[in-house]
């Protein structure tokens, strides 16, 4: 058990609805990573939060959109849902924001989009 | 497009035989990190390697890194079943915090 939980574990849905996706990460960590795992993408960086602000970001389309609340959970939101939407999202945490600090990963919220 | 290529896609083995994995990548790292992932679950952090090192030892894990090739390596000795999993590499960026592009993975199966 890595300390950050995610939830939903599974989520189906439709296509075009929307969906928010929740990440509590280790006690003391204050950096949040999401990322999105795919077959045919992979495991892609979608983006970072460090102390309630956005320090890294990656290939994340206009229709997601992430926050970290002042407690540090942080919630990824994603619309206008697509077939191709459908994948493992994880989210990760760790202490600090530097590319070498270990990254803590949860157990992921499988989404099925219908 | 993934930073990482990993080599090879699938390996399978017997229990007590050492395992290689590679992994070859595109620009300049600062670190680069091998993950373990257990089939559906989340990923788990093995170890790190800085851009100036060039070997690195945890356990029965070996990872080299050779940044003039720009490749890496993953040796895991004296393989157990619970070794199967799939194994990632992990490069970062300079000045983009804690951002990390993966690899497309090693599945490894280690029979008993």
């Amino acid at each position: 058990d890595s300390g950050v939980t995610q939830t939903p574990k599974h989520l189906i849905t439709a296509t075009g609805q929307r969906v928010t996706l929740r990440c509590s990460p280790r006690s003391g960590d204050l950096s949040v990573y999401w990322y999105q795992q795919s077959l045919d993408q992979g495991l892609q960086f979608l983006i970072q939060y460090y102390n309630g602000e956005e320090r890294a970001k990656g290939n994340i389309l206009e229709r997601f959109s992430a926050q970290q609340f002042p407690d540090l959970h942080s919630e990824l939101n994603l619309s206008s849902l697509e077939l191709g939407d459908s994948a493992l999202y994880f989210c990760a945490s760790s202490v600090g924001s530097r590319n070498s600090d270990t990254q803590y990963f949860g157990p992921g919220t499988r989404l099925t989009v219908l | 497009s993934q930073q990482g290529e990993e080599d090879p896609q699938a390996l399978s083995i017997q229990e007590g035989e050492n395992a290689t994995m590679n992994c070859s990548y595109k620009t300049s790292i600062n670190n680069l990190q091998w993950y373990r992932q257990n089939s559906g679950r989340g990923l788990v952090h093995l170890i790190l390697i800085r851009s100036n090192e060039r070997e690195k030892h945890s356990g029965r894990l070996r990872v080299t890194l050779d940044t003039s090739k720009k490749s890496s390596s993953l040796l895991i000795t004296a393989s157990r079943a619970a070794d199967t999993a799939s194994y990632f590499c992990a490069t970062d960026f300079y000045n983009q915090g804690g951002k990390l592009i993966f690899g497309q993975g090693t599945e490894l199966s280690v029979k008993p």
